[in-house]
């Protein structure tokens, strides 16, 4: 069973908000990844770290930013939130070469 | 350019029956390929996998088919059941490209009693 959370499950803010997503897990893993995906879509990965201070931006563009300080912990933060942000967010980690383990994902409505 | 694509949207099955679910890729670099099952509002859950040495991999109910020439997979459910109504993502990665997944859109699979 893995255990990888992701806070707020739904967020609901007008534009301009400063907002976080939180991510942790509790497997120890070095990998993390963060995708977005809108209804009907494929899962679009936008960040990943393979470990502590280590980050990389993904496929799809993003103007979200994120950091690694502790290995349990992948954060994402949007400064200035907008509507094009409204989508779903999905925290994941993986040991090498494994396969992904999911969070139950954050959904973001930008008002 | 999509590299995995699964090009049914949506499929309905008889309880009891077998699904099938299809999935093509373009990047002949893949090496290791996954499916995944997902309900609304909550994260993918993990299905099978199977890598790109073997052209089969079965557990229960779940079997997944690799076609390395066509650039296909496959994965079948044998008997349906009502509670695998979900929307089944087919992934794929790279090794040598730190095992990052790229899902294709998904198939939105219901079974109906």
């Amino acid at each position: 069973e893995a255990d990888i959370y992701q806070t707020p499950r739904y967020l609901v803010i007008g534009t301009g908000k400063k907002i976080t997503l939180e991510c942790s897990q509790t497997m120890g893993h070095d990998k993390m990844y963060w995708y977005q995906q809108d209804p009907g879509m494929e899962l679009h990965l936008i960040h990943y770290s393979y470990g502590v201070n280590s980050t990389e931006k993904g496929d799809l563009s993003s103007e979200s930013t994120v950091s690694r300080i502790r290995t349990e912990h992948f954060p994402l933060t949007l400064e200035s939130a907008r509507p094009s942000h409204t989508s779903q967010y999905l925290c994941a980690s993986s040991i090498p070469a494994g396969e992904l383990f999911f969070g139950e994902g954050s959904r973001l409505t930008v008002l | 350019d999509q590299q995995v694509k699964q090009n049914s949207p949506s499929l309905s099955v008889q309880e009891g029956r077998i699904s099938i679910l299809n999935c093509d890729y373009t990047n002949s670099m893949f090496d290791y390929f996954l499916w995944y099952k997902k309900y609304p509002a909550e994260g993918p859950t993990f299905l099978i996998s199977i890598s790109s040495i073997k052209d089969k991999n079965e557990d229960g109910r779940f079997t997944v088919f690799l076609n390395k020439s066509a650039k296909h997979l496959s994965l079948h459910i044998v008997p349906s059941q009502p509670g695998d109504s979900a929307v089944y993502f087919c992934a794929a990665s790279d090794y040598n490209q730190g095992g990052k997944l790229i899902f294709g859109q998904g198939t939105e699979l219901s079974v109906k009693p």
